[in-house]
């Protein structure tokens, strides 16, 4: 079985500063897929980034990042100069190769502008 | 192009009430899956389709939820009777093959209110 953990049920960040969702994992396949979805108010999941596990350099999309730590099976999302915008539920998750995809709990993230 | 289409946006119904979701998947993607996610919590995979085959259901409770994707497009789910703790939005969701490092592709989702 796999399991995705996101202990931070709610995080707040200023407009234009940084910060960073937390997010850990298990499973014992070594070939997997890990993920975040922003779901803002209207409810359809929005891939922000993705993380193949055999890649050891850190996915990046413009303001996100990601700080991939296989050995400690964390996966963390790391949102600059964070926008209005960005306001959403965000939710990591892992794709098993054969699998299906697995959620975590989710954060709900604040700007406060 | 189309994403992933869903109908109705919300429904409200009493219990006991039979109910049915639809979905429309992105044209070319295989493999379809049904998710329900009750209030501030991540989505639980209820049942996966590839084609018109339904490969997990373990996670669907048969007793009153059945689904169909007939000719392998199109998916139909449905609650009949329904329950109180049956509300939740229900999203559909598409992959060509299991994903991979694609992911998937969502829909808007089903606001399932039971009264």
């Amino acid at each position: 079985a796999q399991t995705v953990t996101q202990s931070q049920p709610e995080m707040s960040v200023q407009e234009a500063e940084t910060v960073t969702l937390s997010c850990t994992y298990d499973t014992s396949e070594s070939d997997y897929y890990l993920f975040w979805y922003k779901q803002p108010p209207s409810r359809q999941m929005i891939l922000v980034i993705r993380q193949e596990a055999y890649k050891q350099q850190n996915a990046t999309e413009n303001r996100f990042s990601v700080n991939f730590q296989k050995a400690a099976k964390s996966f963390s999302l790391k949102i600059s100069d964070s926008q209005l915008g960005d306001a959403a539920m965000y939710f990591c998750a892992l794709n098993n190769a054969g699998n299906m995809l697995t959620f975590g709990g989710g954060t709900r993230l604040m700007v406060k502008p | 192009e189309a994403g992933v289409v869903q109908s109705p946006r919300y429904k409200i119904i009493e219990k006991k009430q039979p109910v049915a979701f639809w979905c429309n998947p992105i044209s070319g993607h295989n493999t379809l899956y049904w998710y329900r996610q009750n209030l501030g919590q991540g989505p639980e995979l209820l049942i996966r389709y590839e084609n018109e085959e339904a490969v997990d259901d373990s996670q669907l409770p048969k007793d009153r939820f059945s689904a169909e994707r007939l000719k392998g497009v199109d998916s139909t789910l449905k609650i009949q009777p329904a329950e109180l703790g049956d509300s939740a939005v229900y999203l559909c969701a598409s992959s060509f093959g299991q994903g991979g490092s694609y992911g998937y592709t969502f829909g808007s989702g089903t606001r399932l209110t039971v009264v």
